[in-house]
């Protein structure tokens, strides 16, 4: 079954870091790039970057730049989106998304809370 | 940073009516415009892609039209899964990418 799985929601305190996967199964992983997607609560969707699973290449949202690392381990075919110096308007649910965003993983909240 | 701009924000209608929805983009995007579904608690899904094309396994009552700075997503006939969000995405300097604020579709 094609499909991207999350890890599990997350409390973090102002300051701190989250580290975020998304697991692919079913297909070929170095065949699809990895996009990042974040949604805060009873908001919009905001891109906050990508990355190519053929050798890393990343883009990443300007807004988040310094703050933000996607890697990939292509031997257990999963990516990664660490986010730094959490602050309380970076509470969202975060998505992993392939290939132009036709799949997409369930999602990970993630609670930035003191 | 190319800006889209949904309308309505809110759109109500009945089953069996024909909803269309807007996406204005402040700049041209060609034909990069997608278009997403996204139900309460759920991942959003996506509909349409370059502007016309629907995504696989998307009924025909899904179209989508426009090019350049205007777009439209239209469904002929609402069925009752159809009321959720609907966001408008644009591609046009892939892989960076942004998103519209939404439009609403509610049972009226």
């Amino acid at each position: 079954q094609v499909q991207l799985v999350q890890s599990g929601a997350e409390v973090k305190k102002p300051g701190a870091s989250v580290k975020v996967s998304c697991k692919a199964s079913g297909y070929r992983f170095s065949s699809y790039d990895i996009s990042w997607v974040r949604q805060a609560p009873g908001q919009g969707l905001e891109w906050m970057g990508w990355i190519t699973t053929y050798n890393g290449n990343t883009n990443y949202a300007q807004k988040l730049q310094g703050r933000v690392t996607m890697t990939i381990d292509t031997s257990t075919s999963t990516a990664y989106m660490e986010l730094r110096s959490l602050r309380s308007d970076d509470t969202a649910v975060y998505y992993c998304a392939r290939d132009r965003y036709s799949l997409w993983g369930q999602g990970t909240l993630v609670t930035v809370s003191s | 940073e190319i800006v889209l701009t949904q309308s309505p924000v809110t759109l109500s209608l009945s089953p069996g009516e024909r909803a269309t929805l807007s996406c204005r983009a402040s700049q041209s995007v060609s034909s990069y415009l997608a278009w997403f579904q996204q139900k309460p608690g759920q991942a959003p899904r996506l509909l349409i892609y370059d502007a016309s094309n629907r995504a696989t396994g998307i009924p025909a009552r899904f179209s989508g039209s426009g090019s350049g700075t205007d777009f439209t997503l239209t469904i002929s006939s609402l069925e009752p899964e159809d009321f959720a969000v609907y966001y408008c995405q644009q591609r046009s300097n892939w892989p960076m990418c942004t998103f519209g604020q939404g439009t609403k579709l509610e049972i009226k």
